[in-house]
């Protein structure tokens, strides 16, 4: 199994550029989300999804969308990148949706806003 | 609301010796899970360590234990026998459902040979 995979590592966007951040899994999870980390604040919620076509927002949903068409994909969308989305967004999937156990999360894409 | 509080910014440690990062929690749903992940300066984010809130014993994976206190809010992560691998940020998190984690601002663990 490959896991959590995430693409791109790193990526430079211009203010007002829109992007995809990929996320991929292949452990048949029902659980997938993405998370913010910037300097001194830990990891926030952005959103997540309970399972294929079911998505809800976390902590800070605000400029990002995500939609969740299968069980392995589950893309978070910039549509106009703002510097203050200037972070590395990682992304984690989990087992059962009753359960309250582990996360897996991906590597990582830091992203920059110029 | 739920909420994870690091104090220490900060901590170090000589190689072989214990030390103890420490954790407290704000919730008030009566079932939830307590979490340590370990993040390497490559910036992965790795799981070490698990203990829900019904769980009557503290857990323990390893050279990590966590002190689950659970009238004081508190879980502390003990790390037994520091090596310089060690030497990262550690987030502690909380899951009071959903699987929506909620984490702490970090310690960073410097281990010294």
């Amino acid at each position: 199994n490959a896991g959590v995979t995430q693409t791109p590592k790193f990526q430079v966007l211009k203010t007002g550029q829109s992007m995809t951040l990929q996320c991929a899994q292949d452990m048949n999870h029902e659980y997938m989300s993405w998370y913010r980390q910037d300097p001194g604040m830990g990891l926030r919620l952005i959103h997540y999804s309970v399972g294929a076509g079911i998505t809800d927002q976390g902590e800070v949903p605000n400029g990002y969308n995500v939609s969740r068409s299968t069980t392995e994909d589950f893309p978070l969308r910039l549509l106009s990148a703002a510097p203050s989305q200037t972070s590395v967004y990682f992304c984690a999937s989990s087992p059962s949706s009753g359960s309250l156990g582990e996360q897996f999360f991906g590597p990582g894409t830091r992203l920059t806003v110029l | 609301a739920q909420k994870i509080t690091q104090t220490q910014p900060g901590m170090f440690v000589q190689e072989k010796e214990a030390v103890t990062l420490d954790c407290t929690y704000d919730t008030s749903d009566p079932s939830y899970g307590l979490f340590w992940y370990k993040q390497p300066s490559s910036g992965e984010m790795i799981f070490l360590i698990y203990q829900g809130s019904y769980d009557q014993q503290n857990a323990t994976e390893g050279r990590y234990s966590l002190n689950f206190q659970k009238a004081r809010k508190s879980a502390n992560l003990v790390i037994s026998a520091s090596q310089l691998g060690d030497s990262a940020m550690y987030f502690c998190a909380m899951n009071t459902g959903f699987q929506k984690l909620v984490f702490g601002t970090g310690t960073r663990l410097l281990v010294s040979p």
